[in-house]
């Protein structure tokens, strides 16, 4: 198994562009998660999917931000305009439902300049 | 989820030395999970601890739930340079989300 896939590894954008990141989970898994890591705030979780469906986007920071599941095998997480504030590495988690020990991607390094 | 802490936040030691970093919530925890992070790495699964006073190894990695379950610790015996990174708790009282603390960052010194 490949593990959970992300692309890009590493993107650097200016601030008011689009930002798009995707995220494969591991086969089999029908919980997938996107957090964000800072310096300051941690590990955050910005929303869960489960069977595809988003369970809890509490964590999304403003309307800014959307995340989408098209299938079980594939999501993304779009920032629409980035900020500079956003810079961070966003990572894609996935999991058994009910068993809820996390595989994280390799992660997305967001530079918003 | 809950919120817990980790203490401490940095941790430099020699090579052989051991270490220890906390795990403290002020809630009783319903599990707790152990990941490390590398440096420019990504979170990996340690370990998982359920019952209460539970203890468990893995080489020279060892895990403690307390009596009380609102807390746990992580200690490791003889650290080696492979040892280097952030260690993460996080409470996996939800059926679905995990709450980190914020890590304690190991540095060893050859």
């Amino acid at each position: 198994d490949a593990g959970v896939i992300q692309s890009p590894r590493h993107e650097v954008t200016e601030m008011g562009q689009e930002v798009t990141l995707r995220c494969k989970p591991i086969s089999g898994h029908n919980s997938l998660f996107w957090y964000r890591q800072t310096m300051m705030r941690g590990l955050e979780l910005l929303i869960y999917f489960n069977n595809n469906v988003p369970i809890d986007d509490s964590g999304m920071p403003e309307d800014r931000f959307s995340a989408k599941m098209p299938n079980a095998s594939f999501s993304t997480l779009k920032i629409q305009p980035s900020e500079p504030r956003d810079s961070a590495v966003y990572f894609c988690a996935s999991s058994i439902a009910g068993y809820n020990v996390l595989t994280f991607g390799a992660g997305s390094r967001l530079t918003v300049l | 989820g809950q919120q817990v802490m980790q203490i401490p936040q940095y941790q430099h030691v020699q090579e052989g030395e051991d270490f220890t970093t906390y795990c403290n919530s002020s809630t009783t925890l319903s599990n707790i999970q152990w990941y490390k992070q590398r440096p420019g790495g990504h979170p990996v699964f340690l370990i998982q601890l359920v019952k209460s006073g539970e203890v468990k190894k893995q080489k020279r990695l060892t895990f403690q739930f307390g009596e009380a379950k609102k807390n746990s610790s992580l200690h490791i015996t003889a650290t080696q340079t492979t040892d280097v990174g952030t260690y993460f708790c996080a409470d996996g009282g939800s059926n679905y989300k995990l709450t980190f603390g914020k890590g304690t960052l190991l540095t060893v010194n050859p």
